[in-house]
């Protein structure tokens, strides 16, 4: 079935600096990804999405690329603000075998600005 | 336009009791959806209609979760009886077709003692 790796967090930064959370997955067909992003004490939030190869996301000064043939979507920002503090999840919809809609999420990954 | 919306927000339960979550999603949005989310990890699809129909409930614990959605607006996932292992945030989301943008709930926060 599909399934999403996330990278290891948490990430802790200072701010404005370069930030790359790296996220893979398995899925069959060609399914849509995404990133969401919880603040604290909010709910999950779209961030930004990509629904076909070579597709860039963006949004908020986040970007992520769509990579069929390394079958990843890392997330980038150039350079983050204690207000990015949060949790990051990447997500997959589509694919074969699956119902349409159906998100299958990463572990997520906390990120914590400092000033 | 108002979110989707969940209630309680919190709730703490003893083990082999009974609790039930209610969802109101955006008006006019055909597809429901309700999550678990465990603490450390992402969330986890239990269940998605489509109207009052149900699309896909291969993940949810059928010995123990309900789910149903009347009139294809309001929706309640009831859980008898609760295990320590359900503790957890029960999200609801919903969007207007299933390949157009969820939109998520506030989540219940479940603690089972």
């Amino acid at each position: 079935g599909n399934s999403v790796t996330q990278m290891e967090g948490p990430v802790t930064l200072s701010e404005e600096a370069f930030l790359t959370i790296n996220c893979t997955y398995t899925a069959t067909g060609y399914p849509s990804l995404f990133w969401y992003v919880q603040y604290p004490g909010e709910g999950l939030q779209l961030l930004l999405k990509a629904t076909k190869a070579d597709d860039k996301g963006s949004n908020k000064g986040f970007e992520a690329t769509y990579r069929k043939e390394t079958t990843s979507f890392h997330l980038e920002k150039g350079s983050v603000q204690v207000s990015d503090s949060a949790v990051y999840f990447c997500a997959l919809s589509g694919g074969g075998g699956t119902s349409y809609g159906k998100l299958t999420f990463g572990q997520g990954t906390i990120l914590t600005v400092h000033p | 336009e108002a979110g989707v919306a969940q209630s309680p927000r919190y709730k703490i339960i003893e083990k082999r009791q009974s609790v039930a979550f209610w969802c109101n999603p955006i008006s006019g949005h055909a597809t429901l959806y309700w999550y678990q989310q465990i603490l450390g990890q992402g969330p986890k699809l239990l269940i998605q209609f489509q109207n009052n129909g149900v699309v896909d409930d291969s993940q949810l614990p059928k010995d123990r979760f309900s789910a149903e959605r009347l009139k294809g607006v309001d929706s309640t996932l009831k859980i008898q009886p609760a295990k320590l292992e359900d503790s957890a945030v029960y999200l609801c989301a919903s969007s207007l077709i299933p390949t157009y943008e969820q939109y998520f709930g506030p989540g219940t926060r479940l603690t089972v003692t």
